[in-house]
């Protein structure tokens, strides 16, 4: 059973760039949730898909955005790339209960660097 | 909203010493908590969990107690090795917090041969 996995591993990007970030989720999950992890500090919550709408999103600005498509696999796409944004991108995958607090699953991540 | 804090600064112990992490917690309803660890270079690997107070999570030695009286959820482990060198962080979610993770910091341990 593959796990979650995440394409591609290491990028570097000139600022004002754009990128895009891939997740393919755990078998059977379908939700997914990105995460910022700068160097040091704990992973912060970008934005959330299921059924491939963004259903929550943490505090970041427009200039980050995603997509799922029907498969659950989901792309992050930062434009006008800053020297900021330069981290760890994790994806995290889960099944939708309804009602229960969920598992999350990480992938390995994207180390993006913006010079 | 759901917060979650870990005590401050790198921890650095010897082999085979007792290593406990601080880890406390605010949260809406009900969460689930969680320990992650991350060694250098890679993603999170989920370490133990807990859904419901007085649980206790254990794996590979390493064990947490869900503690609602004390909204604490410390790390701990009776004998460490170097190969538990990593980063640790606490975790909740909780489906009335919009069932979405929150980190703490994390804590840098090194363990010394």
């Amino acid at each position: 059973d593959a796990g979650v996995t995440q394409s591609p591993t290491h990028l570097i990007k000139t600022r004002g760039q754009q990128v895009t970030l891939r997740c393919s989720p755990k078998s059977g999950h379908d939700t997914v949730s990105w995460y910022q992890q700068a160097l040091g500090q704990g992973p912060q919550f970008i934005f959330q898909y299921y059924e491939e709408e963004e259903r929550q999103r943490g505090n970041f600005p427009d200039r980050f955005s995603g997509h799922q498509y029907p498969n659950y696999s989901s792309e992050l796409n930062v434009n006008a790339l800053l020297l900021g944004d330069s981290a760890l991108y994790l994806c995290a995958s889960s099944l939708n209960t309804g009602t229960e607090n969920t598992e999350a699953f990480f992938g390995q991540g994207t180390r993006l660097t913006v010079v | 909203g759901n917060s979650v804090t870990q005590m401050e600064g790198p921890v650095t112990l010897s082999e085979e010493a007792f290593l406990t992490i601080n880890c406390t917690y605010t949260a809406t309803g009900y969460p689930s908590l969680f320990w992650y660890v991350q060694y250098p270079g890679e993603g999170l690997q989920l370490l133990l969990k807990a859904t419901k107070a007085d649980d206790k999570g254990s794996n590979k030695g390493f064990e947490a107690t869900y503690r609602k009286e004390t909204t604490s959820f410390h790390l701990e482990k009776g004998s460490v090795q170097v190969s538990d060198s990593a980063v640790y962080f606490c975790a909740l979610i909780s489906y009335y917090g919009n069932n979405r993770l929150a980190f703490g910091k994390g804590n840098q341990v090194v363990v010394i041969p």
